[in-house]
């Protein structure tokens, strides 16, 4: 069965200053990997995804994911934080059977300090 | 033009009523999905559809009951509203189930009382 850990439950971070947030996984096989952010109110959108190749993607709004098959991981990170990135971010595994369900980790809350 | 959008954005009901939550896309996507996101933000899958083709339907209360009438609509109804079924309910489409990630739509808050 595939699974999500998000080991960082809240993060703040002051603007400017860089962001890493993580995400553990867990399936069978090379994963579809998708980072999402939901800004209060709304529904979720899509950051970035990894499916196959190159193991560093570019995502919207500045964000980038690196894959590492040998820790399982697929870290989310940005260099400079501004206050709007202040949202929930979920990190989801897509299967690759199993009619593509996605599965979701819990989230992880970005503050962003003056 | 909204890709994925559900109607209605909010929904306050008595314990008991019938319920339904309707959701369109104009992406031309293949597969719809429904997500339930509880209190504490956690989303879990419900139901997916691809072309009209129920495909996916997770442990959830057989009080709930999706509907495609085509691949751009995706209804969820749900009878006799406990409390435990307030949450956020969130619609979603793929055009490539797995690989591609999903579009959702703002999501309907239900809120029993």
């Amino acid at each position: 069965a595939q699974s999500v850990t998000q080991p960082d439950i809240h993060i703040t971070v002051s603007e400017g200053a860089s962001l890493e947030l993580r995400c553990n996984y867990s399936y069978g096989a090379t994963p579809y990997l998708f980072w999402y952010v939901q800004s209060p109110g709304q529904g979720l959108q899509l950051l970035l995804k990894y499916f196959s190749g190159d193991t560093l993607v570019q995502g919207i709004k500045g964000f980038e994911a690196e894959f590492k098959r040998s820790q399982s991981s697929f870290n989310l990170r940005k260099p400079s934080v501004h206050w709007s990135d202040a949202a929930e971010y979920f990190c989801a595994v897509g299967a690759r059977t199993n009619a593509g369900k996605s599965t979701f980790g819990d989230g992880t809350t970005l503050t962003v300090k003056p | 033009d909204t890709a994925v959008s559900q109607t209605p954005k909010y929904l306050v009901t008595q314990m008991g009523n019938d319920k339904s939550i309707k959701c369109e896309q104009n992406l031309g996507h293949d597969t719809m999905y429904w997500y339930k996101q509880d209190s504490k933000k956690f989303l879990k899958i419900m139901f997916s559809y691809n072309n009209k083709e129920l495909i996916i339907n997770e442990t959830v209360p057989n009080r709930f009951s999706p509907k495609s009438p085509d691949k751009a609509h995706l209804n969820l109804h749900i009878n006799s509203l406990e409390l435990g079924d307030s949450a956020v309910y969130f619609c979603a489409s793929s055009q490539d189930p797995g690989a591609g990630g999903y579009t959702f739509g703002s999501g309907t808050r239900l809120t029993v009382v």
